[in-house]
């Protein structure tokens, strides 16, 4: 149980395009998402918290116009990358929370979209 | 900045040997837990150890836990070339979690 699905799990695109990634919880309900981005060898950098209904919490530094993330459905979580540039190429990840589980709970992930902007 | 430390960056072991892995914290935690990640993909729960713990196994993993030093060590015993991943620690903060810089360890047939 408790699987995450994340689309596509890479993704090609020109620069100016934007790009759509979604993440699924597949056998659970999560009220809360979790975007990050990872750089080659390198830790997972929180971009955002996505909680389903309201909008999504931004961490410093992460431009919200650019990264564009709802979270209509208990289920499902997106992100779109608008206007895409050659530096927002990378590894972008997402996990999610049970809605059943407390903060302390381990997280689910997806395995992960890479992007590469051209 | 909330991220504690990992040590060492990359491990490269024979099979058969034990890899071991440290991660320091730097606030007071109610749990600490380590993933792993294979290259390419998402991150992987492996055992959970709460602070009220010192010591925690699971098949091949121990995990040990000092609060007073604000550190915890992951160990894997007779490693296997399936092992070969990177290694995060990860401790809460808030409703989120901080992942550590990980371990990538390499097990060599």
């Amino acid at each position: 149980g408790a699987v995450v699905s994340q689309h596509p799990s890479w993704v090609i695109c020109k620069s100016g395009t934007s790009v759509k990634i979604e993440c699924r919880s597949l056998d659970f309900q999560a009220t809360t998402m979790f975007w990050y981005r990872q750089f080659p060898k390198q830790s997972l950098m929180l971009m955002a918290t996505s909680n389903e209904g309201s909008k999504a919490t931004y961490e410093q530094g992460v431009e919200k116009d650019k990264f564009l993330i709802n979270h209509a459905s208990l289920t499902l979580s997106t992100l779109t990358v608008t206007s895409a540039h050659p530096e927002d190429s990378s590894f972008y990840i997402c996990s999610a929370r049970n809605l059943t589980s407390s903060y302390n709970s381990p997280l689910h992930f997806g395995n992960g979209t890479r992007l590469t902007v051209t | 900045s909330q991220q504690g430390e990992e040590d060492p960056q990359a491990l490269s072991i024979q099979e058969g040997e034990n890899a071991t892995m440290n991660c320091s914290y730097k606030t007071s935690i109610n749990n600490l837990q380590w993933y792993r990640q294979n290259s390419g993909r998402g991150l992987v729960h492996l055992i959970l150890i709460r602070s009220n713990e010192r010591e925690k196994h699971s098949g091949r993993l121990r995990v040990t836990l000092d609060t007073s030093k604000k550190s915890s060590s992951l160990l894997i015993t007779a490693s296997r070339a399936a092992d070969t991943a990177s290694y995060f620690c990860a401790q809460n903060y808030g409703q989120n979690f901080v992942f550590g810089p990980g371990t990538r360890l390499s097990v060599l047939p």
